[in-house]
Order: C-alpha cells, then sequence, then structure tokens
C-alpha cells in the first residue's frame, strides 16, 4: 500500500533545543496531519494542513505542507520536557483514510 | 462527553481463543475506525464504516471482523487469535463533511497473543 516515509526515527535533544521533523511520499495528497502519541494514548491531531504552501502554527509547533503536495515538515521551537512522545505524519487519500508515517520518538535529555 | 471509548484496555489470549474489542464515540460521527500499530511502524487500518451498516477492509483486515452494531459501536472480533495478532489496537472516530478530516481516536487496547 501507499507508504510515507518519516524521518528521523527517533531524536535525542536538550530541553530548549529546537526539534524538526519531516516527511515524504511519491504521491500527491491535499490533506496533511501531524499527530502526537504519548505513551498509552491514542495519537492526538496537532496540526492539520490543507493548501499546498501553507505554513501553520500551533504555539510552538510549526508545519509545512510542501508546494509539490508530496511532504510536510513539524517544527518544535524550544522544546520542554513534555514535548517528549512519537510524533506521526499522516496523509488523507482520495477514499478520507488516512496514511501514515512510522512516526519521530522524541526524547529529551535531562 | 468521553469521546472515543475502548474495552478492555489489556487483554491476554492464548492462541486459537477469541474475543471481541469494544469501541464507542459519543460524538455523532458518522465513520469509524480500526487500526493496529506494532513497534517502529504507523497505524495501519485494519477495517472501517463510513457509516452504520456499512463496512469496508482496510490494509490488514486478515484474521478479523467488525460489526458496525448502531452509529455509536463499532466492534473488531478476533475469531481465533495467533501470535502475530499481538499488538495495540486504535479505535478511531470522524464526522463527515467538507472540513470534517481529523480522526479522533480512543485508548487503545493492548492485546498479547502467547
Amino acid at each position: 500500500g501507499q507508504q510515507l516515509n518519516q524521518s528521523p526515527q527517533s531524536m535525542f535533544i536538550q530541553e530548549g533545543e529546537d526539534v524538526s521533523m519531516n516527511c515524504t511520499s511519491s504521491s500527491i495528497f491535499n490533506t496533511w496531519l501531524w499527530y502526537k502519541q504519548d505513551p498509552g494514548e491514542g495519537p492526538v491531531l496537532l496540526i492539520a494542513l490543507y493548501k499546498a504552501g501553507e505554513l501553520t502554527s500551533n504555539g510552538r509547533l510549526t508545519a509545512q505542507f510542501g508546494i509539490t503536495r508530496k511532504d510536510s515538515f513539524l517544527n518544535i521551537s524550544a522544546s520542554i520536557p513534555s514535548d517528549v512522545g512519537i510524533y506521526f505524519c499522516a496523509a488523507l487519500d482520495s477514499n478520507y483514510q488516512l496514511i501514515w508515517g512510522a512516526g519521530t520518538k522524541l526524547i529529551i535529555k535531562p | 462527553n468521553a469521546g472515543v471509548t475502548q474495552t478492555p484496555k489489556f487483554q491476554v489470549l492464548k492462541t486459537g481463543q477469541s474475543m471481541t474489542l469494544q469501541c464507542a464515540q459519543d460524538m455523532n460521527h458518522n465513520s469509524m475506525y480500526w487500526y493496529r500499530q506494532d513497534p517502529g511502524m504507523g497505524l495501519r487500518l485494519i477495517y472501517y464504516s463510513a457509516s452504520e451498516g456499512t463496512t469496508d477492509k482496510g490494509e490488514v483486515p486478515n484474521g478479523y471482523n467488525v460489526s458496525r452494531l448502531n452509529k455509536r459501536e463499532f466492534s473488531l472480533r478476533l475469531e481465533s487469535a495467533a501470535p502475530s495478532q499481538t499488538s495495540v489496537y486504535f479505535c478511531a472516530s470522524r464526522s463527515t463533511g467538507r472540513i470534517a478530516r481529523e480522526q479522533f481516536f480512543g485508548p487503545g487496547t493492548r492485546l498479547t497473543v502467547l
């Protein structure tokens, strides 16, 4: 089936550092979504992107929908301990089904 | 509103046993989904129901059956569990409409098949 290539797989960062992760696809999608999953919980939507080139912020999070509609990135500025978790990109296909990346695990070094 | 609820939270089965995972949503959403999540992988769609009375296969339907009991409830059944079905199972729901693209997820059911 279709796949999204998400990188990096994991990140070890210091508190206060900025974080960047991205997602690419060989197919075009018209909606890109970024979810966060805390341990023992289901994914929660962080940012939704509906238009190519769109740059959207949610607090310290900023995400962009690539102009080719085949990629997206998520930035987190000034990371804090509660940012730890797994971040997933997802894209909506023409049947309104979500295609998922494999996730980026964020670990903050004390 | 409780959102999406799932029961049980944890389950251990022996190979060959059967069980049903329950999911309910109180958001009056039309679409409901069952996913499995395995380590190092994204979520994979097992089955979905676009509306009450309809169900369709997703990416990995083999070994599972579903029932859309009513608008609120969507259950997932393992008839003869296998170790390969050890996973975390998530139920999700989505409204329909022009801007309703977000899926809301339940807390998950952690299933181990021995």
